[in-house]
């Protein structure tokens, strides 16, 4: 079975801080790596994903995520926050063939002025 | 392109009662998908359906069921509502075009308050 941690519930940071959100996944199969984002009172918006390839994914608002899959984590860093990236932001898990995607609890991401 | 769309966004229904949450998918998307989210229990897998059918199902009680009809258009079913049922119910879609990692995009979602 799959399994994915998010080790920090809340991170507070300085606006044009860098910060990192840290993922971790538990699995013996291959997996497909997702991070995503919500703001409050909407949904759920991807963010990068990985699949194959590069290990080093980015996405069009700055976020990058590394696979690492010795250490089994996808930890997702930004250079420079930005006030407008307070949200709270989850890492999930996908394998081929369950049709589902596992969940970490979720990081709120505080930027502050 | 229009995204996911949910209905009713917002409810509140008494205990016992029960409850259809509907969910069209961005045109094109075959596969559903359905997650509640939870404060205490983060986001949780209901159940995917593709085609019609539903391929996997999460760990929940039989109170909860869905359906997928020929326009991939879903509704997900919840009778004898309890407290603890009060959450964001979450639709995704995605287009599901092998093993190869489909992304799934999801609806703003259906707040369901049961007092």
């Amino acid at each position: 079975a799959q399994s994915v941690t998010q080790l920090d519930s809340q991170v507070p940071v300085f606006e044009e801080a860098p910060v990192e959100l840290r993922c971790n996944y538990s699995s013996s199969v291959s997996v497909y790596l997702f991070w995503y984002v919500q703001y409050p009172n909407q949904g759920l918006q991807l963010l990068l994903k990985y699949l194959s390839g590069s290990t080093l994914v980015e996405s069009i608002n700055g976020f990058e995520a590394e696979f690492n899959k010795s250490q089994t984590s996808f930890h997702l860093r930004k250079p420079s926050v930005h006030i407008s990236d307070t949200a709270e932001y989850f890492c999930a898990v996908s394998t081929s063939g369950t049709y589902k995607y596992i969940f970490g609890t979720g990081t709120r991401l505080k930027v502050l002025a | 392109k229009a995204g996911v769309t949910q209905t009713p966004r917002y409810l509140i229904k008494t205990r016992g009662q029960q409850v259809t949450l509907s969910c069209s998918p961005i045109s094109g998307h075959r596969s559903v998908s359905w997650y509640q989210q939870t404060p205490g229990q983060g986001l949780q897998f209901l159940f995917e359906y593709f085609s019609e059918t539903q391929r996997n199902k999460g760990n929940f009680p039989g109170r909860f069921s869905g359906r997928q009809f020929s326009n991939s258009r879903s509704e997900m079913n919840v009778s004898t509502l309890e407290l603890g049922d009060s959450a964001l119910y979450l639709c995704a879609s995605s287009q599901d075009r092998g093993s190869s990692g489909n992304t799934i995009y999801f609806g703003e979602g259906s707040w369901l308050t049961v007092v």
